[in-house]
């Protein structure tokens, strides 16, 4: 059974840099079916989606977040990776880190979520 | 303002049909696989349905999707208390290169 688990630091202080890892345990991470992904969701609001890597590196970025968020793979550790800089306390939310069907558009499996607050 | 626009909140009593607009545009929903996510209350969201209308193994046939067009629903019958949760449609947009995701609907079961 696949599992994702997201770790980091839950307080970050404004304009610093917020960093994330989600771990992928029970299938590999080295594969062309699936990206990995990752989605914000601010306290009583909705789902943002973030960005996604397939294992190559290959990348997408969401328009709005593009300028201050880098996604990276670790194919060795089975794990990837979430920086986003220059915090406020808008990127005050819960980080979710996903599974993603190339060319289907769906996240299958989800982390657990981790709360990540900005605030000095 | 979401790409996908959802109504917020949707209710039914038990046992009725309840159903799930997700409207987007010739970007995404026209030309895409539509998702549909369920998120209860303090957990991570879970898929319900993919490319618009297949369900994943142990989501109930109770469950169903369609599309048409630019616009996709999600039906759900036989409602249950268990039901009550928000829900969230999603899907590629290829003019922004970009995942994009409804607003989410709030489902209350009376």
């Amino acid at each position: 059974q696949l599992q994702l688990q997201e770790s980091g630091p839950g307080l970050v202080k404004p304009s610093e840099t917020l960093s994330l890892t989600c771990s992928v345990s029970g299938d590999s991470i080295s594969t062309d079916i699936y990206y990995w992904g990752w989605v914000r969701q601010p306290p009583g609001k909705g789902l943002e989606w973030i960005a996604s890597i397939l294992y190559t590196g290959r990348t997408y970025y969401s328009p709005s977040l593009r300028s201050r968020v880098t996604i990276s793979v670790d194919t060795s550790e089975n794990q990837f990776s979430l920086k986003l800089s220059s915090v406020t306390a808008a990127d005050t939310a819960v980080y979710y880190c996903a599974r993603r069907r190339g060319g289907r558009n769906y996240f299958d499996y989800w982390g657990q979520g981790t709360l990540v607050t900005v605030s000095s | 303002q979401s790409v996908l626009t959802q109504p917020p909140s949707v209710s039914a009593a038990p046992g009725q049909k309840v159903t799930i607009s997700c409207s987007g545009s010739s970007s995404n929903v026209g030309i895409n696989f539509v998702s549909w996510y369920q998120q209860l209350p303090g957990a991570a969201p879970k898929l319900l349905i993919y490319e618009n209308n297949v369900r994943p193994s142990g989501i109930p046939d109770r469950l169903s999707g369609s599309k048409s067009g630019t616009s996709a629903t999600l039906g759900i019958t036989g409602l249950q208390t268990g039901d009550e949760a928000d829900y969230y449609c999603g899907t590629w947009d290829s003019s922004l290169d970009a995942e994009v995701f409804g607003g989410g609907t709030k489902l209350t079961v009376l």
